[in-house]
């Protein structure tokens, strides 16, 4: 099946430092990638939807310059949480959808890779 | 804006018992209904997924949900639960007609005790 990985799984980094978090689809290819943010006991939150060579898609409320997200290829988007402090600390998930037929990605369901556990002291 | 509402947050059963978690979604077109499970220590993996036909849904590891398109829900059923099926589980929904953004519902965290 379907592969995503998610690179690291576990960080821990002072305050003002910038992390990078890669995700990566292993056997297919995703031109569509989502990054999650989600908090204990809660849901989901989608922070962006990312497409491969073009610029993602923040939701409301999310900065573009605090969570740069770059989708190089087909197989590879990251996410770098920059000068980050303490209130970034959360778990973040991405997830990619294969492409179905015809190109088309609105009823495939997502692919989730296993998540990155950020710490900032 | 599409919405999804989980109303069970928590639920607890003995095995062998049976489980309905309820899921509601606010969105008048045309949709796509997707149920995840995170089991303990892993990563989110797709249940089952309603897009067109038959409103019952068959899944893994003998779960089902129905659509019910009055009510705007999407049901996850299963006869008997087995200490296994101990997760999380989360309701998704994205509006079909080529819109791919996809809601998440808050998600119910089961435990089945032994």
């Amino acid at each position: 099946g379907a592969v995503v990985s998610q690179h690291p799984s576990w960080v821990i980094c002072k305050s003002g430092t910038s992390v990078k978090i890669e995700c990566r689809s292993l056997d297919f290819q995703a031109t569509t990638m989502f990054w999650y943010r989600q908090f204990p006991k809660q849901s989901l939150m989608l922070m962006a939807t990312s497409n491969e060579g073009s610029k993602a898609t923040y939701e409301q409320g999310v900065e573009k310059d605090k969570f740069l997200i770059n989708h190089a290829s087909l197989t590879l988007s990251t996410l770098t949480v920059t000068s980050a402090h303490p209130e970034d600390s959360s778990f973040y998930i991405c997830s990619a959808k294969v492409l179905g037929q015809g190109n088309r990605v609105s009823n495939q369901p997502q692919h989730f890779g296993d998540g990155t556990r950020l710490s900032i002291l | 804006a599409q919405s999804v509402s989980q109303h069970n947050h928590h639920v607890i059963l003995s095995e062998a018992a049976s489980l309905e978690l309820g899921c509601n979604y606010s969105y008048g077109g045309t949709v796509n209904l997707f149920w995840y499970v995170q089991y303990p220590g892993q990563h989110l993996q797709l249940l089952l997924k309603y897009f067109s036909g038959d409103p019952l849904v068959k899944g893994i590891k003998g779960f089902e949900a129905e659509f019910i398109k009055s009510k705007f829900s999407f049901n996850l059923r299963k006869p008997s639960v087995q200490w296994s099926d101990t997760a999380e589980y989360f309701c998704a929904v994205n509006a079909g007609g080529g819109s791919y953004i996809p809601t998440f519902g808050r998600g119910t965290s089961l435990i089945v005790h032994p």
